[in-house]
């Protein structure tokens, strides 16, 4: 059954560093989404893509953040300058119907020191 | 979007069906009820969506009761491996590509 994939599956990296996390949608999916989960806390939505564009983007999701899909299988989210309040759980999830079943890759724990 | 309530954990013994509530009495008419579900902590995983009708697909039955302002998730015999947190969402599908996650209820299926 196809999967999403993440990786690396634990990054750490020190405050004012640049990270990108990288994911591989399921092959065939136009939709495409970065969420994350601080420790302890709920699911938060971070952006969505569709057609080479952000569709809709969270309050979270501020200059520092960004997203691309380089090679049209990678979908990335870059953090520029990491702050220690950026270290959470961090989901790629993509889908084919738009809003209906998004698919979810196991995560990236970013650990920022 | 409308507001879901949902308890924040049950208990099932294991073969039983689990049954789990969720409120949503402010639901608009063009406003979907998704479930999902996340074990420990891995990523969500999509269970299933109803507009009106009941659904069953090959994980759970959702039943939406007939004036839409709550739902009951159900899976007919749960296992070990169904003890998670299960995410009620209502969302508008067409202009919203998000998913909303609150706190869900937290599942743990008992020997």
């Amino acid at each position: 059954e196809p999967e999403v994939t993440q990786t690396p599956s634990h990054q750490v990296t020190q405050m004012g560093q640049e990270v990108i996390l990288r994911c591989v949608p399921i092959s065939n999916h136009l939709y495409f989404y970065w969420y994350r989960q601080i420790l302890g806390q709920k699911v938060e939505f971070l952006v969505s893509f569709y057609n080479n564009e952000i569709s809709e983007k969270s309050e979270i999701f501020d200059d520092q953040f960004s997203v691309e899909r380089p090679d049209g299988s990678n979908f990335t989210l870059k953090i520029r300058s990491t702050k220690l309040e950026d270290s959470a759980m961090y989901f790629c999830a993509s889908s084919n119907r738009g809003p209906y079943e998004q698919y979810f890759g196991p995560g990236t724990r970013l650990t920022v020191t | 979007d409308a507001k879901t309530t949902q308890p924040p954990s049950m208990d099932c013994a294991e073969g039983r069906a689990a049954n789990l509530p969720c409120n949503h009495s402010t639901i608009s008419g063009n406003e979907y009820v998704y479930w999902y579900r996340q074990i420990h902590s891995q990523g969500p995983q999509y269970i299933i969506h109803g507009l009106k009708n009941n659904e069953t697909n090959e994980m759970a039955s959702l039943i939406i009761t007939e004036d839409r302002k709550s739902s009951t998730l159900i899976l007919p015999h749960a296992t070990l491996r169904d003890t998670a947190v299960y995410y009620c969402i209502v969302r508008v599908a067409y202009n919203n590509n998000d998913m909303r996650f609150g706190a869900g209820t937290r599942l743990t299926v008992k020997p």
